[in-house]
C-alpha cells in the first residue's frame, strides 16, 4: 500500500493564481482532511470529509475548496492565492471519526 | 471550539536526559492521540490513550491519560538524537482532532 500520497511536493505559486493540490489514499478509509501548518500554530483543518460526496469545512476553510467524487481522491483547490496561504499542507485519512490518522508527506507552498 | 495547550514550546535536552511534555484541555476528553514529526517530515502516530490514568509505554517512551481525562503526558527517558522532532497531542472534536501546537525537542550529541 502506497498510503496516503501528494502531490506537488513543492509549489511556487504567484498571488491571484489558482491551483489543486491533489490528495489520494488506497486504505479504503472514509474520512480524509487538509490541514495546513504554519510555524508555532500546528496543524489546523481546513475541509474535511466524511465520505464520497460529503465536505465539510474546518477551522480555516476561506480561500480553498475541496470536493470528494470518490473514497480515493480528495482535492484541495486554492481559489486565487494569497501571500498568507504560504504554508505546508498536509492530507489526512482515517478509517473513522475517532481513528489513527494517517498523514501523506506534504505540500509545500509558496506564494509570491 | 475546543483548545488544547502544550508545554513546552521548545526543549533543548543533551543526549541520555529525560523529556517530558504536557498537554492540557479545558474539557474532559474521550481519548487523546500523540503524533511525532520529524524536521522536513510528515506526523506520525504514536498512540492513542482512552482510560481515565491510563498509562501505556513505547520503549522508552511513556505516556499517560490525567485521572480526569483532561490532561496527559509524554515522557522519554534517556534521550536519544532519533528522538528530535514535534511531539503533537490530538484531543477529540466532533468527527475530527484538534491539534495542540507541539513541542520541538531538540537533541545535543
Amino acid at each position: 500500500n502506497a498510503g496516503v500520497t501528494q502531490t506537488p511536493k513543492f509549489q511556487v505559486l504567484k498571488t491571484g493564481q489558482s491551483m489543486t493540490l491533489q490528495c489520494a489514499q488506497d486504505m479504503n478509509h472514509e474520512y480524509m482532511s487538509w490541514y495546513r501548518q504554519d510555524p508555532g500554530m500546528g496543524l489546523r483543518l481546513i475541509h474535511y470529509s466524511v465520505g464520497a460526496g460529503i465536505t465539510d469545512q474546518g477551522e480555516v476553510p476561506n480561500g480553498y475548496n475541496v470536493s470528494r467524487s470518490t473514497t480515493e481522491d480528495f482535492p484541495l483547490r486554492l481559489l486565487s492565492a494569497a501571500p498568507s496561504q504560504t504554508s505546508v499542507y498536509f492530507c489526512a485519512s482515517k478509517r473513522g471519526s475517532q481513528e489513527t490518522q494517517y498523514f501523506g508527506p506534504g505540500t509545500r507552498l509558496l506564494v509570491l | 471550539g475546543q483548545q488544547v495547550m502544550q508545554i513546552p514550546q521548545y526543549q533543548h535536552v543533551q543526549e541520555g536526559e529525560d523529556f517530558t511534555t504536557y498537554c492540557n484541555s479545558s474539557t474532559t476528553l474521550s481519548n487523546i492521540q500523540w503524533y511525532k514529526q520529524r524536521p522536513g517530515g510528515h506526523p506520525v502516530f504514536l498512540i492513542q490513550l482512552v482510560k481515565s490514568g491510563e498509562v501505556k509505554k513505547q520503549k522508552r517512551l511513556t505516556f499517560q491519560f490525567g485521572e480526569a481525562k483532561k490532561n496527559s503526558s509524554l515522557h522519554i527517558t534517556a534521550t536519544q538524537t532519533t528522538d528530535v522532532g514535534t511531539y503533537f497531542c490530538a484531543a477529540p472534536y466532533g468527527q475530527n482532532f484538534v491539534f495542540g501546537p507541539g513541542t520541538r525537542l531538540s537533541v545535543l550529541p
